[in-house]
């Protein structure tokens, strides 16, 4: 099983609509969650932290299930701006590499 | 608060050939981060440090890479000699600790030929 997962896609959804990504990881220790959004030729910019008991920013709700290892990501009526590659990334803490996800495209069609 | 820098933004060199990649972390920011990233991939750390230490660099082609960061501040990551498939995008980023939000530099883009 890989380390960190996610669906690549392409996610096409209509302006206005509810997307959710999921992200799967491996280790059950891992202490620490993001979600990162990354455009076309750009460095990988944060988008939000993950926290325990969930957490909202926005349009932006992220979630995180321990008992089955995985992180969501939930946009709700989403814009043309939300165009992007949507990166999870995992950190197991101590002296254990982070990992990032292969990243989950989407795409917002007028 | 000034971001991470990287330089040079793009480079083009043949294949057998040297290059190195700087990076300035943002201010007070104890860890930083090397990652490569192929075109259509997410990034794949290659070095990690805390300070001037080394914390993980289990995916780094140590016959050919290097990394420093000597004084706990800028960096440096070397390839000697470069190969084709080391055409990638080198994202440099940093976080005030580890396990914290990292910022990342803009990245330079290298092309082997």
């Amino acid at each position: 099983r890989k380390e960190v997962e996610q669906d690549p896609g392409p996610f096409n959804v209509p302006e206005g609509a509810t997307v959710a990504f999921n992200c799967t990881y491996s280790n059950s220790a891992s202490q620490s969650f993001f979600w990162y959004r990354q455009d076309c030729r750009k460095e990988p910019k944060l988008l939000m932290s993950v926290y325990s008991s969930g957490n909202e920013d926005g349009r932006f709700t992220a979630q995180l299930n321990r008992a089955s290892q995985y992180i969501s990501l939930l946009i709700r009526d989403s814009k043309l701006s939300d165009s992007a590659t949507y990166l999870c990334v995992v950190n197991p803490g101590g002296y254990q590499k982070v990992t990032f996800g292969t990243g989950t495209k989407l795409q917002v069609i007028p | 608060e000034a971001g991470v820098a990287q330089s040079p933004r793009y480079k083009i060199i043949e294949k057998r050939q040297s290059v190195a990649f700087w990076c300035n972390p943002i201010s007070g920011h104890a860890t930083l981060y090397w990652y490569q990233q192929i075109l259509g991939q997410g990034p794949k750390l290659l070095i990690q440090f805390q300070n001037n230490g080394v914390v993980d660099d289990s995916q780094l082609p140590k016959d050919r890479f290097s990394a420093e960061r000597l004084k706990g501040v800028d960096s440096t990551l070397k390839i000697q000699p470069a190969k084709l498939e080391d055409s990638a995008v080198y994202l440099c980023a940093s976080s005030l600790e580890r396990g914290q939000p990292q910022h990342f530099g803009d990245g330079t883009r290298l092309s082997i030929l």
